[in-house]
C-alpha cells in the first residue's frame, strides 16, 4: 500500500527564512508524489509533482522538492518565505493505475513578520 | 474555464436531515472524485467515477452516504440521515481519465462545501 507521512503538523518560520516541510513516502514501486497547498477556506492547488523524471522538481511560487529514493523522502523547500506562503501544505501519493490520491495529514505553515 | 464548481459552499442542517452536495466537473474531464476533510482524519477519498461509473467506493463511510453521476457534467453526494460526525469539508475534484496504468492526470479541486450537522 502507498502512503505518505508528514513530520510536523505546524511549522513557523520568519519572513525571508528557509521553508522546509518534510514528507516521507512508503511505496513498493516508484511512486508519483505531489505537494498541494490549501489557503484558508479554499480548495487544494497543486504546487508541484514528481512523476519519475527529474528528481528535483520546481513548482509554483518559488517552491521546489527533491525526490530522494535512498531516504524515501520528498521534502518541500523554498529559500525565502513570504507572508503569502502561510497556508496548509499536503503531501500526497498516487495509487498506481487508479488515479486516486492518498494525502498526508498536512503541515500548517505560519510566516512571522 | 470556470474550474470545478461545488454547491452549496456552506450547509448547516440538523441531525436526521437529508443533505445533498453538488459538483460540476471541468468540461471534458471524465474522472470525478469526492473527498472529505476533517480534523481527525485529514483528507480522505470517499468515491471516484470514471466516465460516470463508480470505480471505487470503499471510502464511503456507511450506507447513509451515496453518490451518483447521472451525466458527465454533474455529480451528487447525498447523506441521509445526516449525523453530527458528518460535519466536515467535502471536496470534489476532476481530471482526465488515465491513459495507462503508469500515467497520471492532475486533479483539479473545487472550493469545497463546509457541512455542519447540529
Amino acid at each position: 500500500a502507498q502512503s505518505v507521512t508528514q513530520l510536523g503538523s505546524h511549522v513557523s518560520v520568519s519572513e525571508g527564512a528557509l521553508v522546509l516541510l518534510r514528507c516521507n513516502y512508503s511505496s513498493s514501486v516508484p511512486p508519483y508524489l505531489f505537494w498541494y497547498v490549501q489557503y484558508p477556506n479554499q480548495g487544494l492547488q497543486l504546487l508541484l509533482k514528481y512523476t519519475s523524471a527529474a528528481t528535483l522538481v520546481k513548482g509554483i511560487n518559488g517552491f521546489e522538492a527533491e525526490f530522494k529514493k535512498s531516504e524515501t523522502s520528498f521534502h518541500l523547500t523554498k529559500p525565502s518565505a513570504h507572508m503569502s506562503d502561510a497556508a496548509e501544505y499536503f503531501c500526497a501519493v498516487i495509487q498506481t493505475g487508479a488515479n486516486n490520491l492518498f494525502f498526508g495529514t498536512g503541515t500548517r505553515l505560519t510566516v512571522i513578520p | 474555464d470556470a474550474g470545478v464548481i461545488q454547491s452549496p459552499r456552506h450547509e448547516v442542517t440538523e441531525m436526521g436531515q437529508e443533505v445533498t452536495l453538488r459538483c460540476k466537473p471541468i468540461s471534458g474531464h471524465n474522472s470525478l472524485f469526492w473527498y472529505r476533510q476533517t480534523m481527525m482524519r485529514g483528507l480522505e477519498l470517499l468515491i471516484y467515477f470514471n466516465n460516470n461509473v463508480p470505480i471505487d467506493d470503499s471510502g464511503m463511510p456507511e450506507d447513509r452516504f451515496s453518490a451518483k453521476m447521472p451525466n458527465a457534467s454533474f455529480s451528487t453526494l447525498k447523506i441521509q440521515p445526516s449525523e453530527p460526525r458528518d460535519s466536515a469539508v467535502y471536496f470534489c475534484a476532476s481530471s482526465l481519465a488515465l491513459l495507462s496504468r503508469n500515467s497520471y492526470n492532475e486533479q483539479f479541486f473545487g472550493p469545497g462545501t463546509r457541512l455542519t450537522v447540529l
